[in-house]
């Protein structure tokens, strides 16, 4: 099973409100990240965390929380985002042994519209 | 920053090779070359990955220069599942940098 999945796969949220992203997978990987799309660019990383620990943060907005709250869980919590936050948030896993360079697996993302 | 250049885009006929070639002139000696594609509205999904060797899969080659300054990522019968961004990463550790990639347009 190469399965991330993410839920919900869109969001509609104003400004004002708390939501949280939600990502899973069972393929037994103790990195996963957070990315951030805009229409027609590439994705950017958010955040990596490894073994359950934050290892990367890409000078995100602390409007985004992140949370791994076990192995297969990662969260990102969302508050007072603004509209230049719609984008597609993606999530990925891969294995971490060694320090080495492993593939990573994509969730097909959430659409997040803030209005 | 990326470090890698790839044409912004390519088109191929249904059926044919499609060769899309990457350069990385500044890639270091622990760098792996990873290959992605994302099809539209999809996650990108992983394709194939070499240190210095050629490699093959189910989906995909990868050709590597000697001085591994370049790279061409071979689908060897395009069809038109195959349209879609592909991308061209240097990666050593978790750190994925994604360039602008190329489209690869396949046609009937």
């Amino acid at each position: 099973d190469t399965e991330v999945t993410q839920t919900p796969k869109h969001l509609v949220m104003g400004m004002t409100n708390k939501k949280s992203l939600k990502c899973e997978q069972h393929m037994g990987h103790r990195a996963m990240y957070w990315y951030k799309q805009k229409a027609k660019k590439p994705p950017e990383l958010m955040f990596v965390y490894s073994y359950e620990k934050l290892s990367i943060n890409e000078s995100v907005p602390s409007r985004f929380s992140p949370e791994c709250p076990n192995s297969s869980l990662l969260n990102l919590h969302l508050h007072a985002l603004q509209p230049e936050d719609s984008a597609l948030y993606l999530c990925a896993s891969s294995q971490v042994i060694g320090g080495s360079s492993y593939e990573q697996y994509f969730g097909p993302g959430t659409r997040l519209t803030v209005t | 920053d990326a470090k890698t250049t790839q044409p912004p885009s390519m088109d191929c006929a249904e059926g044919r090779a499609a060769n899309l070639p990457c350069n990385h002139s500044t890639i270091s000696g622990n760098e792996y070359v990873y290959w992605y594609r994302q099809i539209h509205s999809q996650g990108p999904q992983y394709i194939i990955h070499g240190l210095k060797n050629n490699e093959t899969n189910e989906m995909a080659s990868l050709i590597i220069t000697e001085d591994r300054k370049s790279s061409t990522l071979i689908l060897p019968h395009a069809t038109l599942r195959d349209t879609a961004v592909y991308y061209c990463i240097v990666n050593w550790g978790n750190k994925l940098v994604f360039g602008a990639g190329t489209i690869l347009r396949v046609k009937s």
